[in-house]
């Protein structure tokens, strides 16, 4: 266990409305991520951060935002949910000042779009 | 991503069974990642290969980098239920700055 909470764990939500998704680490890592998950695409890298508000895009940021202003909580949003944004959401850290090394993650976010 | 294929997509094997499964990249790797998810969890970190043939072991599963071929593998011995869920590989590509990409996943079901 790498000491990281997301919240909330599930989520149900009307297409146009804002939604911001936590993720809460206990140990200072250095590098976050926000991933997706959905069948058939494995996961992909939404946005990632390498200190506080040192940030940036993934492969699929689109419609998505992110903050960090502590070390501890890094902040997905969605500005208007959409139904394509339907998925499982994972936070993670890696353990490593270079990043992208040994990620561990959190337990996930299932975020329904209606 | 499609820069990672992994093989089979899915399997159902018996208990006791070996089996194998494939991850191989189209870009140039920096370093391979293997990861479990158990349905409704996170990822579990499993290994983490870095150099051209190299193989390493936890318990019944064994990875192998081929650096030639681009490609790992992940081979698990006399297969139990508790092997059961979805494997996926990651890898850190050169073209993409070292960020982690992953392939779609294999799903594993063990049947005793």
């Amino acid at each position: 266990d790498a000491g990281i909470t997301q919240s909330p764990r599930h989520k149900v939500t009307e297409t146009g409305t804002p939604v911001t998704l936590r993720c809460h680490q206990t140990e200072n890592h250095r590098y976050m991520y926000w991933y997706r998950q959905d069948p058939g695409h494995g996961l992909r890298l939404i946005h990632y951060s390498y200190g506080v508000k040192d940030t940036d895009k993934g492969e699929v940021s689109d419609g998505y935002s992110v903050s960090r202003s502590k070390t501890e909580d890094f902040l997905l949003t969605l500005e208007s949910a959409t139904s394509s944004q339907t998925s499982v959401y994972f936070c993670a850290i890696s353990e490593s000042d270079r990043g992208f090394e040994k990620l561990f993650f959190g337990s996930g976010t299932q975020l329904s779009v209606l | 991503s499609q820069e990672l294929e992994q093989s089979p997509q899915s399997l159902i094997v018996q208990e006791g069974k070996n089996l194998t499964i494939n991850c191989t990249s189209s870009k140039t790797l920096y370093g391979l990642y293997w990861y479990k998810q158990k349905y409704g969890e996170g990822l579990i970190f499993l290994m983490m290969l870095q150099k051209g043939g190299e193989e390493k072991s936890h318990e019944k599963i064994t990875a192998k980098l081929d650096e030639k071929k681009q490609q790992s593998s992940l081979h698990i011995t006399a297969s139990q239920p508790s092997h059961a869920g979805i494997y996926l590989c990651g890898a850190t590509l050169m073209e993409y700055g070292n960020k982690l990409v992953f392939g779609a996943g294999t799903i594993l079901r063990v049947k005793s």
